[in-house]
């Protein structure tokens, strides 16, 4: 697509319930990238891939976060048993094979209540 | 890993002043990047500069790589500049964050 799309674009979600959150990155960027953003902070990295493969995982936070991109391109990060800690903007960005410029989607905003 | 600092936290400014953001890191980067995140919360890319000038605009931005720093000058601002302003670098693929200059441009 045109840009990195990202959806739900809001979901707030019980404690206890699993969510999971969709990226669809720009059309042929290999490399795609999780950030979570509190409010009034900087986006912190979670966890990138290229292709398929999980480059790197060390910002996942615990073992109930996890991510996934099983054909390259779209990506979903699935978060279980949700605790209101995990409230918070959730940013995917993606880039080419032919520059590390990274482009950022809308953001799903995760509200636990 | 690297790390980064903006400064200054905070700036406020009458519409038409100039000002100037800096990003210090902490390691030889590959990527360095300045995000303006408007009102509505969408990150928008201003520059990828690792080394070097761009202007854009009222906006230009320069890194000097061997000095570890990045500024982001913003000239004749508008009301429309507010918001928050990040640097983000890296050499390693993931992008590290700073915390953030937060831009109010008064009428």
């Amino acid at each position: 697509g045109a840009g990195v799309s990202q959806s739900p674009r809001y979901k707030v979600t019980k404690r206890g319930q699993d969510v999971a959150l969709r990226c669809d990155p720009i059309s042929g960027h290999v490399s795609l990238y999780w950030y979570r953003q509190a409010l009034g902070q900087g986006p912190e990295f979670l966890t990138y891939f290229n292709y398929e493969a999980q480059q790197d995982k060390s910002g996942l936070p615990n073992d109930r976060f996890s991510a996934e991109r099983p054909e390259g391109s779209i990506s979903t990060l699935t978060i279980q048993r949700t605790e209101q800690r995990d409230s918070a903007m959730y940013r995917c960005a993606s880039s080419s094979s032919q520059s590390t410029e990274a482009f950022f989607g809308q953001g799903t905003r995760l509200t636990v209540v | 890993g690297i790390q980064v600092e903006q400064s200054p936290p905070d700036l406020i400014l009458q519409e038409g002043a100039n000002s100037t953001l800096r990003c210090n890191f902490s390691d030889s980067v590959n990527n360095l990047q300045w995000f303006h995140q408007n009102p509505w919360g969408q990150l928008i890319n201003l520059f990828y500069i690792p080394s070097g000038t761009k202007q854009n605009g009222r906006l230009s931005a320069t890194t000097v790589a061997t000095e570890r720093y990045s500024l982001l000058y913003i000239s004749s601002s508008q009301t429309t500049d507010s918001g928050v302003y990040f640097c983000a670098s890296s050499n390693t693929g993931k992008l590290i964050f700073g915390q953030g200059t937060t831009l109010q441009v008064k009428p």
